[in-house]
């Protein structure tokens, strides 16, 4: 699986958009990348995920770079429930595993 | 609700005594996993198993077991071969579309003294 990387920390206001991004260089053609945050001793909990078109759903936006070597998660909104770990994570569709990295810790300020 | 459900959800034992923690799930997904996360750390895959009957060594099975006998059920057993058994664990499951995302348990702290 392909490595990311992440930002370890960022900060954002509360209402405004929150932009994280994540390098995959190296990725594959058939490597989709996925999103998952996890708040302080629960479970990661997933986000979104895409294979090279924009993809928006309720909680978010991810934005794919034409290259694919890049990919922007978007919470449009930001709210004091959004403070947690941003994982951006690529996985070969088909394979039964996730390689997890650092993450970026989002912090949210009133 | 479906979802998956670990317990208990926080756990302690003595050094040299194997524990098992549970992982249950009723969502129908044929694949389930187990991680492992230290702190600070990312996430690290221990097991998975993607059919009943059927299961692969992740990146740091060794001091760990696992078996599927029931599609719903993923119970880990920590054993005493473990060296450093505390830590927080994670079961997930998916289906075995090709990007079927993982779903994941809120966890079981396991504290080894």
């Amino acid at each position: 699986d392909a490595k990311t990387t992440q930002p370890p920390s960022m900060d954002c206001a509360e209402g405004r958009a929150a932009n994280l991004p994540c390098n995959h260089s190296t990725i594959s053609g058939n490597e989709y990348v996925y999103w998952y945050r996890q708040i302080h001793s629960q479970g990661p909990q997933y986000i979104i995920h895409g294979l090279k078109n924009n993809e928006t759903n309720e909680m978010a936006s991810l934005i794919i770079t034409e290259d694919r070597k890049s990919s922007t998660l978007i919470l449009p909104h930001a709210t004091l429930r959004d403070t947690a770990v941003y994982y951006c994570i690529v996985r070969v569709g088909g394979a039964q595993k996730l390689v997890f990295g650092q993450g970026t810790r989002l912090t949210i300020n009133p | 609700d479906g979802g998956i459900t670990q317990s208990p959800k926080y756990l302690f034992r003595k050094e040299g005594q194997n524990v098992t923690l549970s992982c249950e799930q009723n969502l129908n997904h044929d694949a389930m996993y187990w991680y492992r996360q230290d702190p600070g750390q990312g996430l690290r895959l221990i097991y998975y198993s993607q059919i009943v009957n059927d299961f692969q060594k992740g990146d740091i099975a060794e001091g760990y077991s696992v078996s599927r006998e029931k599609k719903e059920s993923f119970p880990l057993t920590v054993t005493s071969a473990q060296k450093n058994p505390t830590a927080f664990y994670l079961c997930a499951s998916s289906n075995r579309d090709d990007n079927s995302p993982l779903h994941f348990g809120n966890g079981t702290r396991l504290t080894v003294t």
